[in-house]
């Protein structure tokens, strides 16, 4: 299994709305991430889980908020996003972190819309 | 944080080969350069990753200049389904930041 699952694959919220989007891999990946990608931009990363244990936070609003409860899980909670949130949100796996010889696996998305 | 600079876009005929430049003259000697694409509404998809040797796999090949400043990735035989965005990424223990990408087109 060299999948990494996103649920949902498509959200709709309000300013006012809490939500949460999910990740989750089976590979026994210790490293997890999450982007945010804009139209026709490249991803940005947002964070980085590794063994568990958030590594990176590249400066992002405290409206995400991202939780990594076991080596297979990643969310990320939403509270009071605004319509520029809208993007479609990554999640990623890889063996260790990043860079060290080791190639990333992403999942499909969720298409997010803040209204 | 090492950058990459990468054509905008590219065209290349199908089961032509293709040659993909990147840019990475600020890479640090132990930064890996990794390929990932992406096709339309899908993540992206890695393709290739090497340090300084050149690399082949079953879908590409990555051939590294000798000072490492410098990337070409190859595919081979281009077909319609490698009409991507293709992501050059000079990558270390806390660089993990795509470039801004080459959009290939492949016509028929």
């Amino acid at each position: 299994d060299t999948e990494v699952t996103q649920t949902p694959k498509h959200l709709v919220m309000g300013m006012t709305n809490k939500k949460s989007l999910k990740c989750e891999q089976h590979m026994g990946h210790r490293a997890m991430y999450w982007y945010k990608q804009k139209a026709k931009k490249p991803p940005e990363l947002m964070f980085v889980y590794s063994y568990e244990k958030l590594s990176i936070n590249e400066s992002v609003p405290s409206r995400f908020s991202p939780e990594c409860p076991n080596s297979s899980l990643l969310n990320l909670h939403l509270h009071a996003l605004q319509p520029e949130d809208s993007a479609l949100y990554l999640c990623a796996s890889s063996q260790d972190s990043w860079g060290r010889n080791t190639e990333a696996f992403f999942g499909q998305g969720t298409r997010l819309t803040v209204v | 944080d090492a950058k990459t600079t990468q054509p905008n876009s590219m065209e290349s005929n199908e089961e032509e080969p293709v040659h993909l430049p990147c840019n990475h003259s600020t890479i640090s000697g132990t930064d890996y350069i990794h390929w990932y694409r992406q096709l339309p509404s899908q993540g992206p998809e890695y393709v290739i990753h090497g340090l300084t040797s050149n690399v082949n796999n079953r879908m590409a090949s990555l051939a590294i200049a000798e000072d490492r400043k410098s990337s070409t990735l190859i595919l081979h035989r281009a077909t319609l389904r490698d009409a991507a965005v293709y992501y050059c990424t000079a990558l270390g223990a806390n660089n993990l930041f795509f470039g801004t990408g080459t959009r290939l087109t492949v016509i028929p």
